[in-house]
């Protein structure tokens, strides 16, 4: 079983709509979680941090279960510029390890006008 | 902002050459990480570095060594390539502390091996 798991799509979905992504985790001691983004032929970048009690940024929604160990991502609103690929991170290790993020392999999106 | 230059963005080598990807980071960070991404997989972390001079073994070291000689710089060094080692090559930096989290990655450096 993979340490941190992604369905992996392709979702396309029509502008407007709500899209939402989870990931599952294999270690119940994980400390931090993010979701990076990667567009196309580029290098992935931090799209927000996910918080015990959820958080919000304009149209993402990131939440953690941490007794069913995943997190997930929920976009409203889809923009054609949304259309991304979403890498889920977990910071498997100890804390103070410098080796400590973990990544999934990504969901791809597709928003279609 | 913290920008991680990767010197090459495309390469292609033959088999058997030796090839040297290298990277640097301006914001002092002490942590640097060599990572490459393929298909289905996503990112795999080859080596890391926690300070100059020092390095770790990732998920995936075996026909890959590291150079740190200087805070800024991390090098990526495939003594002799082979087409399996044909992927995109991603170096990321992030600050010291059990606190700092967040990796800033450079643009990549796509290998090609024939």
């Amino acid at each position: 079983r993979k340490e941190v798991e992604q369905d992996p799509g392709p979702f396309n979905v029509p502008e407007g709509a709500t899209v939402a992504f989870n990931c599952t985790y294999s270690n119940s001691a994980s400390q931090s979680f993010f979701w990076y983004r990667q567009d196309c032929r580029k290098e992935p970048k931090l799209l927000m941090s996910v918080y015990s009690s959820g958080n919000e940024d304009g149209r993402f929604t990131a939440q953690l279960n941490r007794a069913s160990q995943y997190i997930s991502l929920l976009i409203r609103d889809s923009k054609l510029s949304d259309s991304a690929t979403y890498l889920c991170v977990v910071n498997l290790r100890p804390r103070g390890s410098a080796r400590q993020l973990t990544f999934g392999s990504g969901t791809q999106l597709t928003v279609l006008p | 902002d913290v920008k991680v230059t990767q010197s090459s963005r495309y390469l292609v080598k033959r088999t058997g050459e030796k090839v040297f990807l290298e990277c640097v980071q301006d914001m002092d960070h002490e942590n640097m990480f060599w990572y490459r991404q393929d298909p289905g997989l996503g990112l795999r972390l080859i080596y890391f570095s926690y300070d100059v001079k020092m390095k770790e073994k990732g998920d995936i070291p075996e026909g890959y060594s590291v150079s740190r000689e200087k805070k800024e710089r991390f090098s990526l060094i495939l003594e002799s390539a082979s087409t399996n080692q044909t992927s995109m090559y991603l170096c990321a930096s992030r600050a010291g502390g059990s606190g700092a989290n967040v990796l800033t990655f450079g643009a990549g450096s796509r290998l090609t091996v024939l």
